[in-house]
């Protein structure tokens, strides 16, 4: 597609359900993010993907959460037994390499506002 | 640490009155400043990327300018559409982008 695609785009759990949350970045981008911005406030950054390097999982806010990138492209976002303060938009982004001498800019999805109850 | 503090937090203007958004980071080995646009409901939109002091980039009635400390976001006779949050973001070699908490702009006819 022409641009990040995320699904779903309103996901409602219940608490303490597991969730899954995907994000299709633009073809050929290598670097791949994940933020969470809640009610008011700025995007919280999570996780960074870059090429066949390690993820930077330094701002994931507990264990419950994780993600993972396959083949370089599609990836998933889960949070595992969900709780109410776990509700915001996860937004995803991409961009052609952060690995260079200048950075590109990142393109975001829609973002997956997620609710739990 | 690495720090954007954005200002101000809301800034409201008449249709044509022209302003300035600011946004002022502290971060050692500075690769590049974004600025993103993000209407409710949508991922934000990008605008600008400055990489270093004394640049400038303009787009319609957006100009952006970065310093070593800081970079504003300057609107010239601003337009009800382009009631928006404005969003600051410093990025570091091969790290993820570091955002402001944003500067929520509405423009009134």
């Amino acid at each position: 597609g022409a641009g990040v695609s995320q699904s779903p785009s309103n996901k409602v759990t219940e608490k303490g359900k597991d969730v899954e949350l995907r994000c299709d970045p633009i073809s050929g981008h290598t670097a791949l993010y994940w933020y969470r911005q809640s009610l008011g406030q700025g995007l919280e950054f999570l996780i960074y993907f870059q090429g066949n390097s390690a993820p930077d999982k330094s701002g994931l806010p507990s264990d419950r959460f994780s993600a993972e990138r396959t083949g370089g492209s599609v990836s998933t976002l889960t949070i595992q037994r969900t709780q109410q303060e776990d509700s915001a938009v996860y937004l995803c982004a991409s961009s052609l390499s952060n690995s260079g001498l200048l950075n590109t800019e990142a393109f975001f999805g829609q973002g997956t506002r997620l609710t739990v109850v | 640490e690495d720090q954007v503090t954005q200002s101000p937090e809301a800034l409201r203007l008449q249709e044509g009155e022209s302003s300035s958004l600011n946004c002022s980071y502290t971060v050692s080995g500075l690769r590049g400043l974004f600025w993103y646009r993000q209407d409710p409901g949508k991922g934000p939109e990008f605008l600008f990327t400055l990489y270093s002091a004394g640049e400038e980039k303009e787009k319609e009635r957006l100009k952006a300018t970065l310093t070593k400390k800081e970079s504003f976001l300057h609107i010239t006779a601003p337009k009800p559409e382009d009631s928006a949050t404005y969003l600051c973001a410093v990025q570091k070699k091969g790290t993820a982008l570091i955002f402001g908490k944003g500067t929520t702009l509405s423009v009134s006819s």
